[in-house]
């Protein structure tokens, strides 16, 4: 089957860097994506890999190893605003995004 | 730009009653998505969309249906409701099928009681 391991939820502190992990095991791979949702809102886009290697666009960054099965989302300067849940999707051999439950961050003043 | 639009927002329904999703996109992607995603879940695809006229099963299509007849909406139909169908609903688009992203709407929010 398909699998999109991410934590439940993760807590940090305002000015601080966190990594959100996510682990998968799909058939096919075609792109690894990040969305971020805000409590009560449609997922937005944050991040895509498709290579190996570090992706960065301003205070977030995302990793991937496609060996491993395995990515992260980097977010630095922690700001309240960022609170939100963060979503691990994968598109697969069929080019159909499959999503991880994602990760509620909460940001501490 | 509009972008991906949905009504209604919120919706109570009976078990057995019928109801239609409404989603409508103003970019002229070609491919669009419906998703439901209930509470500690990931977002589960019920169908998709490549263009009009097409549609197709995604992982949880049972119980409902969907019509493509113009480029620009894609409802979705509940035709006997049940308390299993309570989630939210997200329609999305796309471009194309290699596009880095997918346009979300802002979701329906469905009780079934």
């Amino acid at each position: 089957g398909q699998n999109i391991d991410q934590p439940t939820e993760m807590t940090a502190t305002e000015g601080a860097i966190v990594q959100i992990n996510c682990t998968y095991q799909t058939s096919g791979f075609n792109g690894l994506f990040w969305y971020q949702q805000h409590a009560g809102e449609a997922p937005t886009f944050l991040s895509y890999n498709v290579l190996d290697g570090l992706e960065e666009k301003g205070r977030f960054s995302s990793f991937l190893s496609r060996s491993k099965g395995y990515s992260y989302l980097l977010l630095k300067e922690l700001q309240m605003k960022d609170s939100a849940s963060y979503l691990c999707a994968v598109r697969d051999s069929n080019y159909q995004l499959i999503w991880g439950a994602g990760t509620k961050l909460i940001i501490k003043p | 730009n509009a972008g991906v639009t949905q009504t209604p927002k919120f919706r109570i329904l009976k078990i057995g009653q019928s109801m239609t999703l409404q989603c409508a996109q103003d970019m002229n992607h070609n491919y669009m998505y419906w998703y439901r995603q209930d509470p500690g879940m990931g977002l589960k695809l019920i169908y998709y969309s490549v263009g009009a006229g097409i549609t197709d099963k995604g992982e949880v299509p049972n119980g409902y249906n969907v019509s493509r007849s113009t480029t620009e909406d894609f409802p979705l139909r509940l035709e006997l409701a049940a308390p299993s169908q309570t989630s939210v609903y997200f329609c999305a688009s796309s471009l194309d099928t290699s596009s880095y992203e997918q346009y979300f709407g802002p979701g329906t929010r469905l009780t079934v009681t």
